[in-house]
């Protein structure tokens, strides 16, 4: 059972365009949620994240919307750039039998063309 | 040099051999993740460890052996290598869960098993 749905897999916006990512979860344990950006050759690194009693957080050009009810969040980028290309990746932090673990979505590729 | 540090980068063994995965970080995290990423699967979650000798299966942990008998090492041993192990890992690090954390990830270590 995957606990992170995350769509689309590939995304191809213009530059100066809106990319929107979204992602749901089945597991009502989570209690974090952020989304990490990779280069290729890089490991991911952290982005922007939003906990479950906020409805949406916003940095800079980046947005979180969240929406508990529906177990949805989805990522927008504005203005988008050609500095913006990568793969984007959402989370959830979860409770296991040891502690915590960072659960992931499957992962978007998003390609800004200039 | 701070940070957290995968060696060796690249890696190619043969079906059937043992091969080890080292993961290092210098800032006393008590959580550690190793991941593996494969195309169309993002990151996959192997094994994870709360702190010294407390470890837990993650998605994928079939094939896979970790160890943490110090705070700032987190091991990956792959007992009988197989092609299907062919991978980029990942390697994490993050504090104590205390509200809102986040989790820094090595530069990989990219394995392929012939």
């Amino acid at each position: 059972q995957q606990q992170v749905k995350q769509s689309p897999q590939s995304l191809i916006v213009q530059k100066g365009g809106i990319s929107i990512i979204n992602c749901a979860y089945e597991n009502t344990a989570f209690d974090y949620f952020p989304w990490y950006q990779q280069f290729p050759g890089k490991g991911p690194a952290l982005l922007i994240a939003i906990r479950p009693d906020v409805s949406e957080k916003k940095e800079g050009r980046f947005t979180i919307s969240f929406n508990k009810s529906a177990k949805q969040f989805s990522l927008h980028i504005m203005d988008s750039q050609p500095g913006d290309s990568a793969t984007y990746f959402c989370a959830g932090w979860d409770e296991g039998q040891a502690g915590t673990a960072l659960i992931f979505g499957k992962g978007t590729t998003l390609s800004v063309s200039s | 040099d701070a940070g957290i540090t995968q060696s060796p980068r690249y890696k190619i063994t043969e079906t059937g051999r043992q091969v080890t995965l080292m993961c290092h970080q210098t800032w006393s995290h008590s959580y550690m993740f190793w991941y593996r990423q494969d195309l169309g699967h993002g990151l996959r979650l192997i094994y994870y460890s709360a702190a010294a000798d407390i470890t837990d299966k993650g998605e994928v942990p079939d094939g896979y052996v970790v160890s943490r008998s110090k705070t700032e090492n987190f091991p990956l041993t792959l007992e009988s290598a197989t092609r299907s192990q062919t991978s980029v890992y990942f390697c994490a690090s993050s504090h104590q869960r205390q509200g809102n954390t986040e989790a820094f990830f090595g530069q990989g270590t990219r394995l392929t098993v012939v």
